[in-house]
């Protein structure tokens, strides 16, 4: 099984802060990747593809990338709307999620 | 516009059954696998299990398999997940999802509000 582990668990940012979160894979899943961000009581809803592929009608302040076991979602200025938790998904080999990463307000 | 709706979650004791329904609408069911993924309270997101878009593919997390049947009916635009031998761990939110297209290593691009299920005696 493919593990996914994501640094940081929580991450304390202020509005136009850039941030940037990390996963790694336990073996190479090449550029299988997407991002996901989840708000509380709702879905999750996907931002990235493919490792860097925005989803559409997902703002261009949202970026991914990396390849291999290694990659970075980021987002270039944190906007209110943006506090949430945003998790990674290997799709190389079935389906494995990071456990996720709280983006809350410092 | 896309929508999926689940249905079935509620209280159910421990080694109980459950189906769950999942209602699919604004676009062509029948060319899209779908998935079924679950989340604990306050935990992160667990993939369940994936169906072929004509149903006769059907793969399992491992923490499922043998007890869990995922199904669907193309005629009725409906997917299912009949669940067997639950156990208190298996208290979550239990969503469905659609693949991004019909062949199966995709991300998952549509997601329903998700119906929680309770196991409790």
């Amino acid at each position: 099984d493919i593990q996914m582990t994501q640094s940081p668990s929580t991450l304390s940012a202020s509005v136009g802060d850039r941030v940037t979160i990390t996963c790694r894979a336990s073996q190479s899943i090449s550029s299988w990747l997407a991002w996901y961000q989840q708000k509380p009581g709702k879905a999750p809803k996907l931002l990235i593809y493919k490792a860097s592929n925005l989803e559409s009608g997902v703002p261009s302040r949202f970026s991914g990338s990396g390849s291999g076991t290694d990659f970075t979602l980021t987002i270039s200025s944190l906007q209110p709307d943006d506090f949430a938790t945003y998790y990674c998904q290997q799709y190389n080999n079935y389906w494995t999620f990071g456990q996720g990463t709280k983006v809350e307000i410092k | 516009q896309v929508q999926l709706v689940e249905s079935g979650g509620g209280v159910v004791q421990p080694g109980r059954s459950l189906r769950l329904s999942c209602a699919a609408s604004g676009f062509t069911f029948s060319t899209y696998a779908m998935h079924w993924v679950r989340q604990a309270p306050g935990k992160g997101l667990e993939w369940v299990a994936i169906i072929s878009y004509d149903g006769y593919n059907k793969y399992y997390a491992d923490s499922v398999r043998g007890r869990f049947t995922i199904s669907r009916d193309n005629s009725k635009n409906t997917l299912y997940l009949q669940m067997n031998s639950l156990s208190v761990e298996e208290t979550a939110v239990y969503y469905c999802a659609r693949s991004t297209s019909g062949t199966y290593y995709n991300p998952f691009d549509y997601w329903g509000q998700g119906t929680l299920v309770t196991v409790s005696s």
